[in-house]
């Protein structure tokens, strides 16, 4: 199985200042015939499920707020929060879907205020 | 619209089994596989599974095989999920949950979760 790991573990980041968040693959998940990344981001808040952000590493949902961005390719990518708001407050997961239907969420990386 | 609504909370002692249950809506149901993946208490979230609404085709997670089935019902557009010999590392939040294409990939529908709590 692809494994995910995610850095840091949590991050406290004052009210209009970015927080960046860091995915790691065991093996690439960039797919060379279309390449594409199968790489996609949640937030999930207490007592909800997941909401997912972007996809393909870098394409953000509808509806999204565009401080949310994706980058990185192959086995490296970031989830970058332009300028955090209080709504912000969440853990974010990383998935790989290259191998779906089986797919791998990192540990999480929780987000708080400065 | 697209709607994932899950059974409710079960308690449930060790060696016993449960099945959650997950109803869509908004959606042709055999177009899409549903997947369910669990939370333990203060932890991350893990993939059980998948099956395909289609023809019923699974994958499971290697470490829940030989304990985890999944089934559907396209006659009521509901998928399930039972687990069998269930231990405390079980109690978790399950959820079903649905991709943007049909085989799984990134889950863009969520069921609400169902919290399954196993203690003697």
């Amino acid at each position: 199985d692809i494994v995910m790991t995610q850095s840091p573990d949590s991050l406290a980041v004052s009210l209009g200042e970015r927080a960046t968040i860091n995915c790691k693959s065991s093996q690439s998940v960039l797919y060379s015939s279309n390449n594409k990344n199968y790489l996609a981001w949640y937030q999930q808040k207490p007592g909800q499920p997941p909401k997912l952000l972007i996809y393909w590493a870098s394409t953000r949902e509808s509806g999204v707020p565009d401080r949310f961005s994706g980058s990185g390719s192959g086995t490296d990518f970031t989830l970058t929060i332009s300028s955090l708001q209080a709504e912000d407050v969440a853990v974010y997961y990383c998935q790989q879907y290259y191998s779906t239907p089986l797919v791998t969420f990192g540990p999480g990386t929780k987000v708080d205020i400065k | 619209q697209v709607q994932l609504v899950q059974s409710g909370a079960e308690v449930k002692k060790p060696g016993a089994s449960v099945k959650v249950s997950c109803k869509a809506s908004g959606y042709t149901f055999t177009s899409y596989g549903i997947s369910w993946v669990r939370q333990a208490p203060g932890q991350g979230l893990e993939w059980m599974g998948w099956i395909s609404a289609y023809n019923g085709n699974t994958n499971y997670a290697q470490k829940l095989q030989g304990r985890v089935t999944m089934t559907t019902d396209t006659s009521t557009s509901t998928a399930y999920m039972e687990l069998r010999s269930l231990r405390s590392d079980d109690t978790a939040v399950y959820y079903c949950a649905r991709g943007r294409y049909g085989s799984g990939s990134y889950y863009t529908y969520w069921g609400q979760g169902t919290l399954v709590t196993v203690s003697s």
